[in-house]
């Protein structure tokens, strides 16, 4: 599995862009990057995933460096409700075609602050 | 279009009782996963189907948890007999049929399982 290291914690200022780094230095060809969230006692719901390009979506852009050692996710305006573990996942490929193991770390804690 | 639904959302029982979680996916959903998270732990893999088919269930902690997903729709897991590690939340997510690492997962609110 490619290993992501994210930092423990960070906060935003409500309103603000809130940018989440994450590292994946092993990270192998066909592999993608995921991005979940866990906003408290609720299931992890998927913000976004790409391979290589930069993407965007109605929750949030994702800009992944040319060598994809690394991205950032971006949330454009931070609200209160961001307040979240952010997960950044590189699922490893599938076995037999078959496969999709999400390995949860332990995520960055981003905090909101009014 | 409903979300993934887990039932119940909390359980509480005795060590050495038996809980069974059921999990309805996503319509249409082939992909079927359940994930569990112990208490200051990182949410772990437990088992994936493919409709009825187990595809991977490296996850599962031991012989005393079993997983079934008959018809290929809504899914069980069952502790028999629960002990006391087995407290934690279970979730359960879908995906729909297709390039699997091309794709999202959805995931259901969970289960609180707490066996005292």
């Amino acid at each position: 599995d490619a290993k992501t290291t994210q930092p423990t914690s960070m906060d935003c200022a409500e309103g603000r862009a809130a940018n989440l780094p994450c590292n994946h230095s092993t990270i192998s060809g066909n592999e993608y990057v995921y991005w979940y969230r866990q906003i408290h006692s609720q299931g992890p719901q998927y913000i976004i995933h790409g391979l290589k390009n930069n993407e965007t979506n109605e929750m949030a852009s994702l800009i992944i460096t040319e060598d994809r050692k690394s991205s950032t996710l971006i949330l454009p305006h931070a609200t209160l409700r961001d307040t979240a573990v952010y997960y950044c996942i590189v699922p490893p490929p599938p076995e037999g075609g078959s496969n999709y193991k999400l390995t949860f770390g332990k995520g960055t804690l981003l905090t909101v602050n009014p | 279009e409903a979300g993934v639904t887990q039932f119940p959302s909390h359980s509480v029982i005795e060590k050495g009782q038996t809980v069974t979680l059921r999990c309805d996916p996503i319509s249409g959903h082939d992909n079927l996963y359940w994930y569990r998270r112990v208490m200051g732990k990182e949410i772990k893999f437990l088992l994936h189907f493919v409709k009825e088919s187990k595809q991977d269930e490296s996850g599962m902690p031991n012989n005393r948890f079993l997983a079934e997903r008959t018809g290929g729709t809504y899914s069980t897991l069952k502790v028999q007999p629960a002990e006391l590690e087995d407290s934690g939340v279970y979730f359960c997510a879908s995906s729909r049929r297709g390039p699997l690492l091309n794709t999202e997962a959805f995931f259901g609110q969970g289960t609180r399982l707490t066996v005292v």
